[in-house]
C-alpha cells in the first residue's frame, strides 16, 4: 500500500513568488494534516482536514497560506506571495477517521522542503 | 503556556547499552502521548502510543513510561544498535479541543559501534 506522498520534494523560489505543495494521503484516510518545521524549531501544526472540510486551521500563519482538499482526496497548500520566513519543511500526514477524534498514529510523508530566496 | 521539552543535546551511547530519552511537558492535560522516529531528510515514523491511564508500554526493544504526576515520559531503547541512531520526537495530544498532536523538538540519539 502506498504511503503519504508529497510533491515537490524540494522547491526553491524567489521572495514574492507563488508555490503550491501537494499531498496525497493514504487511500481511505479521512484525516489529513499539514505541519511545518522551520530550521531549529519543532514541527508545528498548520491545519487539519476531515475529508474536504477544514476542521482546524488555527496553526496557519497568515492569509498568504491557502489549503484545499477538493473531493476529500489529495490536498494542496499554496503560499502566495512567499516570504523568506516561509522557508522550511512542510509535512503532510494522514490518519483514518475513528468516529470521534484521532486516537492513533499519524502517517507522515517525506516532506516538501521550501527555500525562499 | 504549554510546553513540551526534550533534551536538545544529542545523546551519545555505546552499542548494546540502553538509551533513555526524556519528554517533559507543562500546562497540558494529555489524553495520550506518542513517540516518533525521524531520520535526516525523512518524515517522522510512529513508534509507540501511551494513554494517560497507562504507566508503561512495550514493543520489542522499545519501552515507554508515562507519569502524569511528574508530567514526564521516558523512552527506552534496550540493546541499542547503530541503526537506532536518529532523532526521536514526542508528541502530546490534549484531552478536549481538537486532539491535534503537538510535537517536541526531538532529541538526537547517536549509537556508536
Amino acid at each position: 500500500e502506498a504511503g503519504v506522498t508529497q510533491f515537490p520534494s524540494h522547491s526553491v523560489i524567489e521572495k514574492g513568488q507563488t508555490v503550491t505543495l501537494r499531498c496525497d494521503p493514504i487511500s481511505g484516510h479521512d484525516n489529513l494534516y499539514w505541519y511545518r518545521r522551520v530550521m531549529g524549531k519543532e514541527i508545528k501544526f498548520l491545519l487539519h482536514f476531515v475529508k474536504e472540510s477544514k476542521q482546524d486551521e488555527s496553526g496557519m500563519p497568515n492569509n498568504r497560506f491557502l489549503a484545499e482538499r477538493t473531493g476529500g482526496t489529495y490536498s494542496t497548500l499554496k503560499v502566495q506571495p512567499a516570504e523568506l520566513e516561509d522557508s522550511g519543511v512542510y509535512f503532510c500526514a494522514s490518519s483514518p477517521w475513528t468516529g470521534g477524534w484521532n486516537t492513533g498514529e499519524l502517517f507522515f510523508g517525506e516532506g516538501s522542503r521550501l527555500t525562499v530566496l | 503556556s504549554q510546553k513540551i521539552e526534550q533534551n536538545s543535546e544529542a545523546l551519545n551511547i555505546q552499542e548494546g547499552k540502553t538509551a533513555t530519552l526524556t519528554c517533559n511537558y507543562t500546562n497540558y492535560s494529555p489524553a495520550y502521548l506518542q513517540w516518533y522516529r525521524q531520520d535526516p531528510g525523512r518524515g517522522p515514523v510512529f513508534l509507540l502510543l501511551i494513554r494517560e491511564n497507562e504507566k508503561e508500554k512495550r514493543k520489542e526493544r522499545l519501552k515507554v513510561t508515562f507519569d502524569t504526576t511528574l508530567k514526564q515520559s521516558l523512552f527506552h531503547i534496550t540493546a541499542s544498535q547503530p541503526a537506532d541512531s536518529a532523532t526521536y520526537l514526542c508528541a502530546l495530544t490534549s484531552s478536549g479541543g481538537s486532539y491535534i498532536p503537538t510535537f517536541g523538538r526531538g532529541t538526537s540519539l547517536i549509537v556508536h559501534p
